[in-house]
């Protein structure tokens, strides 16, 4: 079992409309959780990462933490066909444990913004 | 903008042959990763170094893989004897650890193998 999952997709949604991508974790003991945007043939890049729960914005993306229910979730508003790509969620331990900024990749949720 | 630097861009090799990857982490991080990405399997650890100390290796094949880090600005790659199965994108990341929270990792542009 994948300590990370990833709601499978793909997601496919207008330009202009909210885009909500989700994901799950298993270990109780992850502390922090990271959104990586990666087009097609480049490497990850980061968007977003939170620590606590509730919410954090930057720009049109906003990124929730739920950790009673183990999920979190970023919201893209105002979607953009640039925003058309695959999202990793990302999950690892902190707070002076030994991984040390490991993390562990779901298996990605593709995008489409149609125009 | 400091970045992670990933050398070669694309590498085909013939099943049996060495192949070595680099990477040079950004100035003053103090973690390496390397991580192998494909469409069946996503992103897979493969290894990892915390001030140039291996910490981690067990998503490597032991028999044909190998990582080192002979200094800070250099990490390296070795799968001897390549296999079609290795073919992947193999992607270097760093970040600097060691407080409460970890820095988010920054990934090179990838090493795109091929191997026939």
């Amino acid at each position: 079992q994948k300590e990370v999952e990833q709601n499978s997709g793909p997601l496919s949604v207008p330009e202009g409309a909210i885009a909500s991508l989700n994901c799950t974790y298993s270990d109780r003991g992850s502390q922090s959780f990271f959104w990586y945007r990666q087009y097609s043939g480049k490497s990850p890049e980061l968007i977003m990462f939170i620590y606590s729960n509730g919410d954090k914005e930057d720009g049109r993306f906003t990124a929730q933490l739920n950790k009673a229910s183990q999920y979190v979730s970023l919201l893209i508003r105002d979607s953009q066909p640039s925003d058309s790509a695959t999202y990793l969620c990302a999950g690892t331990y902190d707070a002076g444990g030994t991984s040390y900024g490991k993390l562990t990749f779901g298996q990605g949720t593709i995008l489409t913004v149609h125009p | 903008d400091a970045r992670v630097t990933q050398t070669p861009r694309h590498k085909v090799t013939e099943m049996g042959q060495e192949v070595t990857m680099r990477c040079q982490p950004i100035l003053g991080h103090n973690t390496v990763f390397w991580y192998r990405q494909t469409m069946m399997q996503g992103l897979e650890l493969l290894a990892y170094f915390r001030n140039r100390a291996p910490l981690d290796d067990s998503g490597m094949p032991k028999d044909r893989f190998s990582a080192e880090m002979p200094d800070a600005t250099l990490a390296t790659l070795k799968i001897q004897p390549s296999e079609p199965r290795d073919s992947a994108v193999y992607f270097c990341a760093s970040g600097r650890t060691g407080g409460y929270y970890n820095s988010p990792l920054h990934f090179g542009n990838g090493t795109r193998l091929t191997v026939t």
